[in-house]
Order: C-alpha cells, then structure tokens, then sequence
C-alpha cells in the first residue's frame, strides 16, 4: 500500500469547515484513499472512501485531486464531538487489512 | 454503533497467563480484522480470517493465534502473556468486495500485571 503523510495536529474552530490534508505522491492506479477517525480509544470509524471522483455522505466529503497525489477531508461544520484522530489511508482493497500510521489529532475549539 | 461486538470490554490478568478476546463481525460480513494498538506503537495489523480461513497475516507473535468459527465469530488467542502485550485489542469486520471498509468494534483493553 502507499505511504501517506498528514500533519500531526490541526485545530478548528467550532462551526466552521475543518479541512485535513493527505498527501500520498506513490498511490498507484488501483488503490483507493480511505479515511477513518479514532475518538480516544475508542475503535476507528470509518468516515468516507473514494478511488478518483469526489464523494460525499452524511459525514463528510472528501475531495481527490486529478493526479490522484493528494487529497482533502471535509467536515463541513465541524463540532466539539468531531476531535479525534484522523486517518488517511491508501489501499487497494480491504482484504490485506489497513496500515494506519499516525494520524491528524483534530482539536476543534469552542 | 458499527455492528461488531467484542468482548470483554476489559481483562485484567498476570503475567504467564492466556486470555482469549471474542468478536461478533456485522451481519453478513464474511471478513474479519484483528489489530493491536498500544501507546507507542499505533494500530498494528496482527491476522485476517475470511469465512474461516486465514487470509492474511500482519505483526502477529508465535505466542498468539486466533480462528474464525463456522458462525463467522473470531477469537484471538494469547498466551505467555507479557507486560508488554497490555494494549487495545480490536477487531474488524468487512465485506470482502474489493474496496468494502472495515468496521471496527470498541476494542478488548488487556492490561497484563
């Protein structure tokens, strides 16, 4: 699976749109972008996933470039119960299980 | 709620000992995930069972094991258990379509004294 860098830690201020970043350069044609939250210690939740179009649901939406190296989460109104780690990850398939490194702990402030 | 029950939710137990952690997957998921997640370092990827073989196998030491029963419920098996193996254990389930997400329980927390 591909590598994916996100930054350590991001703030957000309560209402407003929370934006994470992922870059992930080496993603190769079959693989899909993926990304989960962790609400401390509790099990990851699974957010949203796409392979090249933009998709969107009821939690969030998630924004590919066209080269496909990069992307962007979305929380659009971005609530104290949305602090958690944020996991972005690139996979080809759910079959090998995940690789989940270390995340974006996301702090939104009241 | 994401459908994947594990149990229990807490375990508490000695060095030299073995413990078994048990998880339901969602209903109609074939697939399941076990991962290991411990302060230092992060989720680690341990076995995946699919319909009651083993399909895949990540950081998993020789003294765990773990099986999938014809019902689709796992068990994780460890034994000699170490201070060091005192972490949160999850499981996972899935779909096994190409691209289906996992679906993580709220994890088994094993402290080891």
């Amino acid at each position: 699976d591909a590598k994916t860098t996100q930054p350590p830690s991001m703030d957000c201020a309560e209402g407003r749109a929370a934006n994470l970043p992922c870059n992930h350069s080496t993603i190769s044609g079959n693989e899909y972008v993926y990304w989960y939250r962790q609400i401390h210690s509790q099990g990851p939740q699974y957010i949203i996933h796409g392979l090249k179009n933009n998709e969107t649901n009821e939690m969030a939406s998630l924004i590919i470039t066209e080269d496909r190296k990069s992307s962007t989460l979305i929380l659009p109104h971005a609530t104290l119960r949305d602090t958690a780690v944020y996991y972005c990850i690139v996979s080809g398939g759910g079959a090998d299980g995940l690789t989940f490194g270390k995340g974006t702990h996301l702090i939104i402030q009241p | 709620d994401s459908g994947v029950t594990q149990t229990p939710k807490h375990l508490i137990t000695a060095t030299g000992q073995r413990v078994t952690l048990r998880c339901s997957p969602r209903s109609g998921d074939l697939s399941v995930y076990w991962y290991q997640q411990s302060l230092d370092q992060g989720l680690q990827f341990l076995i995946q069972y699919y319909n009651g073989e083993e399909r895949a196998k990540g950081n998993i030491l020789e003294r765990f094991s773990a099986q999938q029963f014809p019902d689709l419920h796992s068990e994780l098996n460890l034994s000699s258990l170490e201070l060091g193996d005192s972490a949160l254990y999850f499981c996972a389930s899935s779909v096994i379509s190409y691209n289906s997400p996992l679906h993580f329980g709220n994890g088994t927390r094993l402290t080891v004294t």
